[in-house]
C-alpha cells in the first residue's frame, strides 16, 4: 500500500533558521507526492506537488521539497522560518487505486523568537 | 474558479442522536468527494470517496455512513453518535481522471460528541 511516514511529530525551530520536515514514502509504484499546511480548526492548504516533472519542486511561502528516489524521500524545507510558518504540515502520497491522498501523521511546526 | 463549502463549523451532539455533515462544490463537475477525519496525533484518516453520484466506496468500517445525492453534494451522516466520533471532519474534492491532482479541503467541521 502507497503510505508516508513522516518524523517527528514536534519540531521547533528559531525564526530565521533552516526548516526541515521530514517525509519518506513507501510505494510499489512512482509516486505522487503532496505537502499541505494547516493552520489551527482551518483545511488543509496545498504547499506544493511531485508528480514527477523535477525533482526539486517550488511551493509557496518560500517552502521546497526535493524527490529522492534511492532514500525514497520527500522532505520539506524553507531556508530561513518566519513566526507564520507556525502550523501543522502534512505530507501525503498517492493511494493504490488512485483515487485518494494517504496522509502521514502529521508534524507540529513551532517557530520561536 | 471552484470553492468548497463545508458546514455546521462547530457541533456538539450528545451520545446517541443522529448526524449529518453536509460538503457542496462549486465551479467544477464529476469531482472525485472525500470525506477525512483527523483525530489529535493521527493524521487525516480517510472515511469515504465517491467518483460519481450514488457511487460510495468506505476505507474504514465505523458508525458512519456516506450519501452522494447530488453530483456535487456529499454528505455524511450517523443515526447513533458514539464517543469515538468526536474529532475534526473535512471534506475534499479532486478532479478525476489525474492522478497526479490534489486535493482542495473545506474549512472543516470541529464534532463534539458529549
Amino acid at each position: 500500500a502507497q503510505s508516508v511516514t513522516q518524523l517527528g511529530s514536534h519540531v521547533s525551530v528559531s525564526e530565521g533558521a533552516l526548516v526541515l520536515l521530514r517525509c519518506n514514502y513507501s510505494s510499489s509504484v512512482p509516486p505522487y507526492l503532496f505537502w499541505y499546511v494547516q493552520y489551527p480548526n482551518q483545511g488543509l492548504q496545498l504547499l506544493l506537488k511531485y508528480t514527477s516533472a523535477a525533482t526539486l519542486v517550488k511551493g509557496i511561502n518560500g517552502f521546497e521539497a526535493e524527490f529522492k528516489k534511492s532514500e525514497t524521500s520527500f522532505h520539506l524545507t524553507k531556508p530561513s522560518a518566519h513566526m507564520s510558518d507556525a502550523a501543522e504540515y502534512f505530507c501525503a502520497v498517492n493511494s493504490n487505486s488512485g483515487y485518494a491522498l494517504n496522509f502521514g501523521k502529521g508534524t507540529s511546526l513551532l517557530v520561536t523568537p | 474558479s471552484q470553492t468548497i463549502h463545508q458546514w455546521p463549523a462547530t457541533l456538539v451532539q450528545p451520545v446517541g442522536s443522529p448526524l449529518s455533515l453536509e460538503c457542496t462544490v462549486e465551479g467544477t463537475s464529476n469531482p472525485n468527494l472525500y470525506w477525512y477525519r483527523q483525530a489529535a496525533g493521527r493524521g487525516l484518516q480517510l472515511l469515504f470517496y465517491s467518483v460519481g453520484i450514488g457511487q460510495i466506496s468506505s476505507e474504514v468500517p465505523q458508525n458512519l455512513s456516506a450519501s452522494r445525492p447530488q453530483d456535487r453534494q456529499f454528505i455524511l451522516s450517523s443515526k447513533k453518535l458514539l464517543l469515538s466520533d468526536s474529532g475534526f471532519y473535512l471534506c475534499a474534492w479532486r478532479r478525476p481522471g489525474s492522478e497526479n491532482t490534489e486535493a482542495f479541503f473545506g474549512q472543516g467541521t470541529r464534532l463534539t460528541v458529549v
